[in-house]
């Protein structure tokens, strides 16, 4: 298995462009979270989706921010428009569930918004 | 709230001591804690997990302790390497199996020549 696949790897735009991110979870993973991570803040939960549907929403910052998983192989993490206080590490994880099982991360995408 | 905290925030040590990591946490009714390593432009990978009955747990040179009554656990690294140099996240897990895992914000590990 080729493990939580993200792109791209790193994403440098100007303040006020539309950004997509992208996560293909490991096949059979019916959980998959979007995090974003900085040095102040650590891992912060963005969504997670059970299988496809979104489950929990309350960490999105702010209407600029939206996810999408349309199927079971594929989603997105969209910001437009995007801000300099959006830069951050974004991962992607999936799993067998929520807590008694451990995630599997991506090797995240690196956005920074100039 | 759950929470869980870390300390220190980051540490310095030279190649072939030893460290120990700190975690305390609120999250209830506990389930499991794990420790995780990730490496600088890489994502976060799991290297122990406890559960409640459990003591002490290792997995090569890491050593993993946890006390349920007190609410805490370490992660003793013994004769470092360069290689250990990473963040060291604790992460724990409640009962319900219903809510996300709670994160720490890591402990930042240099191991220097």
């Amino acid at each position: 298995d080729a493990g939580v696949i993200q792109s791209p790897r790193h994403e440098v735009t100007e303040m006020g462009q539309e950004v997509t991110l992208r996560c293909k979870p490991i096949s059979g993973h019916d959980y998959l979270f979007w995090y974003r991570q900085t040095m102040m803040r650590g891992l912060e939960l963005l969504i997670y989706f059970n299988n496809n549907v979104p489950i929990d929403d309350s960490g999105m910052p702010e209407d600029r921010f939206s996810a999408k998983m349309p199927n079971a192989s594929f989603s997105t993490l969209k910001i437009q428009p995007s801000e300099p206080r959006d830069s951050a590490v974004y991962f992607c994880a999936s799993s067998l569930g929520t807590g008694s099982y451990g995630y599997t991360f991506g090797s995240g995408t690196r956005l920074t918004v100039v | 709230k759950n929470q869980v905290e870390q300390s220190p925030q980051s540490l310095i040590i030279l190649e072939g001591k030893n460290c120990t990591l700190q975690c305390n946490y609120t999250v209830s009714p506990f389930s499991n804690l794990r420790w995780y390593k990730q490496d600088t432009g890489r994502g976060p990978v799991s290297l122990t997990i406890m559960t409640f009955s459990e003591n002490t747990k290792s997995n090569g040179r890491y050593t993993a302790t946890l006390d349920a009554d007190t609410k805490q656990s370490s992660l003793h690294i013994t004769a470092s390497q360069l290689s250990d140099s990473a963040s060291y996240i604790c992460v724990v897990s409640d009962y319900s199996g219903n809510t996300p895992l709670v994160f720490g914000k890591g402990t930042r590990l240099s191991v220097i020549a």
